[in-house]
């Protein structure tokens, strides 16, 4: 079964600044989707980025960048000139090549902003 | 478009009691998901729908039953309500099997006292 791992339950940056939460993941699978959703306080589920595992360009949408490294398993997450709306908990999820609707998903990761 | 919505927003239940956490989507997606959110386990898949008339099960199906009589509804039944079954509820849809964008309704936080 495929495994998805957050390991920092929190993390802070200073507005303005550069962060990367971590995401490592596990599958036997050569083709996968990973994807970073965002949920801020009112529960809504939103998606910043995806990336499929057979591209090898890192996937970017303005300042979200991902660090996708497939042979270690590894699939980052860089927030750039963060924001005070970026404080939300950042959820890393994979699913197989067929069914957004099978999402595997990590713990979470809770992102403070200090102004 | 209200995408997908979920009714109700919150609920409390008493042990043993029976419900339907109800999901419809406006969209004319094929597929549709359960998944249940607890406090430092992220989201977790209960069951799912490939189309109307079938289902299948996720990581987490005990105690919960769903069909799909149409593509717009996918409703989440708790026969026998326990305490254990207190979390986040979340409904989500997608187009296709190839389209990877799955999208969520905003949640149903349920209470089992």
């Amino acid at each position: 079964a495929q495994t998805v791992t957050q390991s920092q339950p929190e993390m802070s940056v200073q507005e303005a600044e550069t962060v990367t939460l971590s995401c490592t993941y596990d599958t036997s699978e050569s083709d996968y989707y990973l994807f970073w959703y965002k949920q801020p306080p009112s529960r809504q589920m939103i998606l910043v980025i995806r990336q499929e595992a057979y591209k090898q360009q890192n996937a970017t949408e303005n300042r979200f960048s991902v660090n996708f490294q497939k042979a270690a398993k590894s699939f980052s997450l860089k927030i750039s000139d963060s924001q005070l709306g970026d404080a939300a908990m950042y959820f890393c999820a994979y699913s197989p090549i067929q069914g957004a609707q099978k999402l595997v998903f990590g713990q979470g990761t809770r992102l403070t902003i200090n102004p | 478009n209200a995408g997908v919505t979920q009714t109700p927003k919150f609920q409390v239940l008493k042990t043993g009691q029976s419900m339907t956490l109800q999901c419809a989507q406006d969209m004319n997606h094929e597929y549709m998901s359960w998944y249940r959110q607890d406090p430092g386990m992220g989201l977790r898949l209960i069951h799912y729908s490939v189309g109307a008339g079938i289902t299948d099960q996720g990581e987490v199906p005990n105690g919960y039953n769903v069909s799909r009589s149409t593509t717009e509804d996918f409703p989440l039944r708790l026969l026998s309500a326990a305490p254990s079954q207190t979390s986040v509820y979340f409904c989500a849809s997608s187009l296709r099997v190839e389209d990877t964008e799955a999208f969520f309704g905003q949640g149903t936080r349920l209470t089992v006292v």
